[in-house]
C-alpha cells in the first residue's frame, strides 16, 4: 500500500546541532507539507512544496529549511537546533491543491 | 490570515452519548477537513468536506460554506471515540491550517 513515513520517530539532540527529518511518501502525491505540534498552538506550518524544486514558507518557517529534488521526498533541516524547537513534527502530503491530505505517524525531536 | 475556531476546547461524556462539534471559520474556503488524533499521537482522516453532509458509520459531518462552520457529529460515543479532533481548512491553493482542536474524553 501507498503510504507516508517519517524518521526518525524519536530523536534527542543537543543544541545548536544540525538536524534532518525525513518524509518519504509513495503516493506520487504533488504536495508535501511540514507542520508542528506545540500543546496550545494545535499544527502550525513550517514550509510546504508544490512540486520539485518548489518551496515556501509558512507560518513558522524561521531556523528551518526544506529542499524538494523529488517527488517523493520533502527532508526538514535544522539549520542550529534551539530548546524551542522541541516539538512533535508532522509531514503530510496531497495530490494537488485543495485536495485530501494525509498525514506521517510523527516524530518527536527533543532538543536539549 | 484565516482563523480556525473549534468549540468546545473540551468534552466529557458518557460511553453511548452524541456531540457536536464546531468549526467555524473566517473566510471562504477550498479545502476543510476533519481529523481524530488518537492517544498515540496518530492523525487519522475523518472527512474530506469543503461542504455537503457525509457519513461514515457513527460519524457524520456537515459544512456549510456560506455561513462559514462545520459540525462534526458523533453518536453513540465509545471510548476509543476518546482523543483530539482537528477541523483544519484551506484557501484556494493554500496549505491546510488548523483550529486547536477539541479534545474529547468518552468514559465507560
Amino acid at each position: 500500500d501507498a503510504e507516508i513515513t517519517q524518521s526518525p520517530r524519536h530523536k534527542i539532540t543537543e543544541t545548536g546541532r544540525q538536524v534532518t527529518l525525513a518524509c518519504h511518501q509513495t503516493w506520487n502525491h504533488n504536495n508535501m507539507f511540514w507542520y508542528r505540534q506545540d500543546l496550545g498552538h494545535g499544527l502550525r506550518l513550517i514550509h510546504y512544496s508544490y512540486g520539485v524544486q518548489d518551496t515556501n514558507k509558512g507560518e513558522v518557517s524561521d531556523g528551518y529549511s526544506v529542499s524538494r529534488s523529488n517527488t517523493e521526498d520533502l527532508p526538514l533541516t535544522l539549520e542550529s537546533a534551539a530548546s524551542s524547537q522541541t516539538s512533535v513534527y508532522f509531514c503530510a502530503s496531497s495530490v494537488g491543491m485543495n485536495t485530501e491530505a494525509f498525514f506521517g505517524q510523527g516524530t518527536r525531536l527533543t532538543v536539549v | 490570515g484565516i482563523q480556525v475556531e473549534q468549540s468546545p476546547p473540551d468534552l466529557i461524556l458518557q460511553e453511548g452519548a452524541n456531540s457536536t462539534l464546531r468549526c467555524n471559520f473566517s473566510d471562504s474556503v477550498n479545502n476543510l477537513q476533519w481529523f481524530h488524533q488518537n492517544p498515540w499521537g496518530q492523525l487519522i482522516n475523518l472527512f474530506y468536506i469543503p461542504s455537503g453532509t457525509k457519513q461514515n458509520g457513527r460519524l457524520s459531518a456537515t459544512t456549510v460554506a456560506t455561513e462559514r462552520y462545520s459540525l462534526l457529529y458523533i453518536s453513540s460515543s465509545q471510548t476509543t471515540d476518546s482523543g483530539v479532533y482537528f477541523c483544519a481548512v484551506g484557501l484556494a491553493g493554500t496549505a491546510l491550517i488548523f483550529g486547536k482542536g477539541t479534545t474529547l474524553s468518552v468514559s465507560s
